[in-house]
């Protein structure tokens, strides 16, 4: 079983659309989570971080369920601009960066 | 500002051959982790340096090796390249590579072995 897993998709939806993407990680023991986002044949980029008790930014929500060793990502209103791979990361680190990456969900937003 | 660059953007190489990778990082930044994304694949964490030392190791064979210089920059590298080694390469900075600190990530990397 992979350390992080997520729905690798591709998720097709029209502008608009509020799309929802969920991510799992094993270790019990991580530290801190993210959201990046990555264009196609770009590097990743950092989309928000996520706090246990969910955070907002614009039309992006995030959210964490430590006991259930879950975290979501919900757009709203969704752009063009929205199209890329979304990479969900689990830091398990106490003191270094050592982030796992899941394998990322494609997003397309189409007219 | 200048975000992270690294050298050379892509790299054709044989099996059996050496390959070194560069990282410059953000200004201020003294903290650099080195990243393998393999086609269709999240990225997968190599090393970790922070003020010239190794902070934490992925699971890579001992075929990958890195080091940070006193300016803060990198450099990976690989012996004994296979065909798998094929991948996108990333390097990340971050301030003091804690584990909420951002990492932002150059524009990698893209070696072929042949």
């Amino acid at each position: 079983r992979k350390e992080v897993e997520q729905d690798p998709g591709p998720f097709n939806v029209p502008e608009g659309a509020t799309v929802a993407f969920n991510c799992t990680y094993s270790n019990s023991a991580s530290q801190s989570f993210f959201w990046y986002r990555q264009d196609c044949r770009k590097e990743p980029k950092l989309l928000m971080s996520v706090y246990s008790s969910g955070n907002e930014d614009g039309r992006f929500t995030a959210q964490l369920n430590r006991a259930s060793q879950y975290i979501s990502l919900l757009i709203r209103d969704s752009k063009l601009s929205d199209s890329a791979t979304y990479l969900c990361v689990v830091n398990r680190g106490s003191n270094n960066n050592d982030m796992r990456f899941g394998a990322g969900t494609r997003l397309t937003v189409k007219p | 500002d200048a975000g992270v660059t690294q050298s050379p953007t892509h790299l054709i190489k044989t099996r059996g051959q050496h390959v070194t990778l560069r990282c410059s990082p953000i200004s201020g930044h003294k903290s650099v982790s080195w990243y393998q994304q393999v086609l269709g694949q999240g990225p997968q964490f190599i090393f970790q340096y922070y003020e010239k030392e190794e902070r934490g190791r992925g699971n890579f064979p001992d075929r990958f090796s890195a080091r940070q210089f006193p300016n803060y920059s990198s450099e990976l590298n690989v012996n004994a390249l296979l065909l798998g080694d094929s991948a996108l390469y990333l390097c990340a900075s971050s301030t003091r590579g804690t584990t909420t600190d951002t990492q932002y990530f150059g524009p990698g990397t893209r070696l072929t072995v042949l």
